[in-house]
């Protein structure tokens, strides 16, 4: 029963267009949602989150848009870039610090 | 200067074995966490301590015990390996412990292979 889903595990990109990385989930009563970036062989690096009550959260290249009426949020990179190659995580905040991940969607920028 | 590291990186060893993984964090957090990523890459918690105080426990076989000496260290300690413990294991720590809103920074990982 997965409660945050990516549902493409992988997105190509040409370098210098916009990636966007998509992230559903089922629970309306999330609060925050967060973004990780992971390269091979390390941990997840966070990225950007957005709170439940806001619709969007722009941080350079990065901007998240959140839906709440279709429970679905997006992650775009603009412009990508090859270093921006790597598996990124959508994850929901609950109470008591868990996070729920998604799946991940491996994101390649081809230069 | 690491901020969240964990020893060792690579762990192989036979099905019956016990083993141990270390996590130890820099950043002054009070709550830790440790999280498995399995074959088909999802990353679940499975632990996490405020404190030196369990907080959250997901249903994980009791054979994995975590181990908190100090707010600064979390270890994992798995008994009687099975192959399906095999798996990439990471440890995380976050400022905010209990809140919703929750960046958590995570260590490299543990790959674990139980042969």
């Amino acid at each position: 029963d997965q409660q945050v889903k990516q549902n493409s595990p992988s997105l190509s990109v040409q370098e210098g267009r916009i990636s966007i990385l998509n992230c559903d989930y089922t629970n309306s009563m999330f609060d925050y949602f967060l973004w990780y970036k992971k390269y091979p062989a390390e941990g997840p690096t966070f990225l950007i989150s957005i709170s439940s009550i806001k619709d969007k959260n722009e941080d350079g290249r990065f901007t998240v848009f959140l839906n709440k009426s279709a429970k679905h949020l997006s992650l775009h990179i603009v412009p990508s870039q090859p270093g921006d190659s790597a598996v990124y995580f959508c994850a929901a905040s609950v109470e008591g610090g868990k996070l729920i991940f998604g799946q991940g969607t491996e994101l390649s920028v081809k230069p | 200067d690491t901020a969240v590291s964990q020893t060792p990186k690579y762990l192989v060893t036979q099905m019956g074995n016990d083993k141990s993984i270390k996590c130890e964090q820099n950043l002054g957090h009070d709550t830790m966490y440790w999280y498995k990523q399995d074959s088909k890459k999802f990353l679940k918690i499975m632990f996490s301590y405020n404190n030196k105080e369990l907080i959250i426990n997901e249903t994980v076989p009791n054979r994995f015990s975590p181990k908190s000496p100090d707010k600064a260290h979390l270890n994992l300690h798995i008994n009687s390996l099975e192959l399906g413990d095999s798996a990439v294991y990471f440890c995380a720590s976050s400022p905010q412990p209990g809140t919703t809103y929750n960046e958590q920074f995570f260590g490299p990982g543990t790959r674990l292979t139980v042969l």
